[in-house]
This record gives structure tokens, sequence and C-alpha cells, in this order.
């Protein structure tokens, strides 16, 4: 177990739907990132917020936002959504003080299911 | 922008021999690297990472290997054991900013 908690942990929806995925970093992590993992397609990092701020973007489509709250939990929100964002999900955190390396440690996934 | 990529997609191994996972980057400005292992329906897990400034890095089993003239990253998993039927992605780029291959997928005969 990382640590690392998100929700839900399976996801079915219909496309043109709005869904939201909600991840709770290990406590003491400042740091959030967010990963799309499509089938037989690696990590495609998409964005991370530090101490709730944008701290770097990847390969986040328009359709995406992200956020992260007070509390240092992060939303994911996917909205008009296309059966191409069918994938898992995951969440990863890290402590991440200023900038030195910090290894992530990756949430279970959420596995989105657009029909 | 940068790629990562990995030499094989399945690499099959016996039980009690070492592994070598071969990983090549393009950026030259990628300062660091993770492997990571990801076991079916589970989470990537962090394995060894490296930083540029180093050639090698060992831990339990397991060593890096980061060749940055011919931007290349390997790793060694000595004494395979079934418990590392897993796939394994690397990882470059900077802290803030990772690119992951596709994944070697490893697996381990008895």
């Amino acid at each position: 177990d990382s640590g690392v908690t998100q929700t839900p942990k399976h996801l079915i929806t219909a496309t043109g739907q709005r869904v939201t995925l909600r991840c709770s970093p290990r406590s003491g992590d400042l740091s959030v990132y967010w990963y799309q993992q499509s089938l037989d397609q690696g990590l495609q990092f998409l964005i991370q917020y530090y101490n709730g701020e944008e701290r770097a973007k990847g390969n986040i489509l328009e359709r995406f936002s992200a956020q992260q709250f007070p509390d240092l939990h992060s939303e994911l929100n996917l909205s008009s959504l296309e059966l191409g964002d069918s994938a898992l999900y995951f969440c990863a955190s890290s402590r991440d003080p200023g900038l030195t390396y910090n290894e992530q440690f990756f949430g279970p996934g959420t596995r989105l299911t657009v029909l | 922008g940068e790629s990562v990529g990995l030499h094989l997609p399945t690499l099959s191994v016996q039980e009690g021999d070492n592994s070598i996972i071969n990983c090549a980057y393009s950026n030259s400005a990628s300062d660091y690297f993770i492997w990571y292992k990801q076991e079916s329906g589970k989470g990537p897990q962090f394995i060894i990472d490296i930083r540029s400034n180093m050639d090698k890095r060992q831990g339990q089993r397991v060593t890096v290997l980061l060749n940055k003239t011919v931007k290349h990253l390997s790793l060694q998993i000595a004494a395979t054991q079934p418990g590392d039927s897993a796939v394994y992605f690397c990882a470059g780029g900077t802290a803030s900013k990772l690119t992951f291959g596709t994944g070697t997928r490893l697996q381990v005969t008895l």
C-alpha cells in the first residue's frame, strides 16, 4: 500500500458526460501528479500540482482539468468524454520540497470506461 | 520532445538468472531517471532512480546503469524470482516532468 488513495476504483459512463476523479496524497506529500494509462500504452503525464499550485503540465487535453485543494487532495475533471478517454488514471504524490528529486508514490488507479 | 522507449516488449528469464531490461531516451537534457514496476491490476511501484551525475546506482538485487553518451539506461535484476514478473517502465526527464516508456513485460519461468 503506497499510502495514496484514489476514488472511485471503477467508473463507467457515457460519451459526452463529465466525471471527477479524486486523489488523496500520502501524509506529508505536497505534490500530486496525474497520469493516464491507456491499453498497451505507457504512462502519459497529465499534470502536476504542488501545494495547491499548478507546477507542470504534460499531455493534458483542454477537456480535462485538475486542481489541488488546501487539504492537498486533488481532483481530475474529465468532460465531454469520448470513447478514447477510456483508460486507467493514476495519481501519484511526492514530498517535493522545492526542486529536489523525490520518489513518486502511485495510487491504485481509477479505471474509466466510456461507452 | 522527450521520447523514452524500451528495446523489447517482452523478456523471458529463467528463475535464478539475471535480468537486464534496456531503455533508450532521446532528450539529452534529461537529468533524472526512474525505473518502475507494475504488477497486473496495480499502480506503478518505484524500484530505483538515478540522476544524470551518476553512472550506476545499486539497490537490493537491482542495479541501474546510465550511459549518457549513448542515452541508454538499463535495469539489472539479480537472481530473478517469480515475484519479479511484471511490466517494467523506465521514465526520464526532470523531477517534475517525466516521460514514461511503454514498458517491458518480464516473464519469469521456472
